[in-house]
């Protein structure tokens, strides 16, 4: 069975500062993918990266990157340059193998930016 | 791209009424979308997964009679609420896959929250 783990559930940083949240999976795929989504107070479930199991690079996208330690089974995000609006809760997620579409989501990391 | 909608965004409904949440893929054609619920302060629960012209399947521990889902054409799923009673009372989003990653990225709705009274 698939599993995520987020074992932070709230975290602070200030303005301008980089932040990490961790994450980490469980599955015996040798196929699978790896997402992260921000949630906001408005409930609405945004996209911000992916990452997959036979990437060689971690994937970036603008100020997000995914520090991804396939041995370590880990797949932390890293905010660069926290802004005000990044305050949100945030979801890693995975999806298994091939023609598995179905995605198993942690419980996930509030973050606080703070001026 | 990838843009998803849901209607409507918040629903007030006396107990024992229906209750159609709409989803819809604005920008792309989804062959496949998902229902999910969320509970305050908790993550989500997938409740079924809806392939265009086909039967949902549904998770374990969902009733399929209770919480009807119809996937008519590649841009619109619904979910039908029946009979709701307080315990429905939650925060439904729903999500598509598209937008040409090849990624199988999954693209959410902004959410419809029901409250039943």
């Amino acid at each position: 069975a698939q599993k995520i783990t987020q074992t932070q559930p709230g975290m602070f940083v200030q303005e301008k500062e980089a932040v990490t949240l961790d994450c980490t999976y469980d599955t015996s795929d040798p196929s699978y993918g790896l997402f992260w989504y921000k949630q906001p107070s408005s409930g609405e479930m945004i996209f911000l990266i992916y990452q997959g199991s036979y990437d060689q690079q971690n994937a970036t996208e603008g100020r997000y990157s995914l520090n991804f330690q396939k041995a370590r089974k880990s797949a932390n995000l890293v905010i660069s340059a926290s802004q005000l609006g990044d305050s949100a809760m945030y979801f890693c997620a995975m999806r298994g193998g091939t023609g598995f579409q179905k995605l198993v989501f942690g419980t996930g990391t509030r973050l606080l930016v703070s001026p | 791209g990838a843009v998803v909608s849901q209607h409507p965004s918040w629903v007030i409904c006396k107990s024992g009424t229906s209750v159609k949440i709409e989803c819809r893929s604005l920008d792309f054609q989804a062959t496949t979308m998902f229902w999910y619920r969320q509970f305050p302060k908790q993550s989500l629960m997938l409740m079924a997964t809806s392939n265009e012209g086909s039967k949902a399947t549904y998770e374990q521990g969902v009733e399929k009679d209770k919480f009807l889902i119809n996937h008519a054409s590649l841009t619109l799923s619904t979910l039908t609420v029946t009979s709701a009673h307080p315990e429905d009372s939650s925060f439904y989003i729903c999500s598509a896959i598209g937008g040409g990653q090849g990624t199988d990225t999954q693209y959410f709705g902004p959410g419809t929250r029901l409250t039943v009274l």
